[in-house]
């Protein structure tokens, strides 16, 4: 069965420094999510893509965010200068369409800023 | 804005008990609704959907129908069973076209053989 799949399960940066965050989405679908989830708390949206731009975006997704999908496959979240803050589980997520489709996730990427 | 609500956990059973995880929402329309499941060290999966009012969601043994009277999508299952301790999640999809889900806080479970 295809699977989101998510590089590296575990990132540990110094904090001012910048992070990206890899996922392959399932090869067939056309939208692509980040959230997040810190320790204890709730998964938060934090952005959507869909035709290579940007869909929707949350207050969390600020300047230091950026998303791209650099070759048809890869789909990546970068964050340009991590804060204590940022420390978190990041999901990627894909669908083959929006609304009320199935997003599938990945096992997530665990970032650690210090 | 448009947000989800479950009851506080862990939920602690016995293997073969009845589980209700409550869910609540508020939002603007009717948005589709969504549980999903989240084991130990996994991502996150979807259990079942709704996505208008009175619709059933069903899978591997659970339930939940959405309620539009009193927003609410409440998880069930009859016969729990120690393979079902993970954390819950209930979510919705914003009406905002773009496919983003709201989640609430999650719900452990803990079935005890």
């Amino acid at each position: 069965e295809p699977e989101v799949t998510q590089t590296p399960s575990h990132q540990v940066t110094q904090m001012g420094q910048e992070v990206i965050l890899r996922c392959v989405p399932i090869s067939n679908h056309l939208y692509f999510y980040w959230y997040r989830q810190i320790l204890g708390q709730k998964v938060e949206f934090l952005v959507s893509f869909y035709n290579n731009e940007i869909s929707e975006k949350s207050e969390i997704f600020d300047d230091q965010f950026s998303v791209e999908r650099p070759d048809g496959s890869n789909f990546t979240l970068k964050i340009r200068s991590t804060k204590l803050e940022d420390s978190a589980m990041y999901f990627c997520a894909s669908s083959l369409n929006n609304e009320a489709d199935t997003q599938y996730f990945g096992p997530g990427t665990r970032l650690t800023v210090l | 804005g448009d947000s989800v609500t479950q009851m506080e956990g862990p939920v602690t059973l016995s293997e073969e008990a009845f589980l209700t995880i409550n869910c609540t929402y508020t939002a603007t329309g009717y948005p589709s609704l969504f549980w999903y499941v989240q084991y130990p060290g996994e991502g996150l999966q979807l259990l079942l959907k709704a996505t208008k009012a009175d619709d059933k969601g069903s899978n591997k043994g659970f339930e939940a129908t959405y309620r539009k009277e009193t927003t609410s999508f409440h998880l069930e299952k009859g016969s729990v069973q120690v393979s079902d301790s993970a954390v819950y999640f209930c979510a919705l999809s914003a009406l905002s076209n773009t496919g983003k889900l709201i989640f609430g806080q999650g719900t452990t479970l803990q079935v005890k053989p």
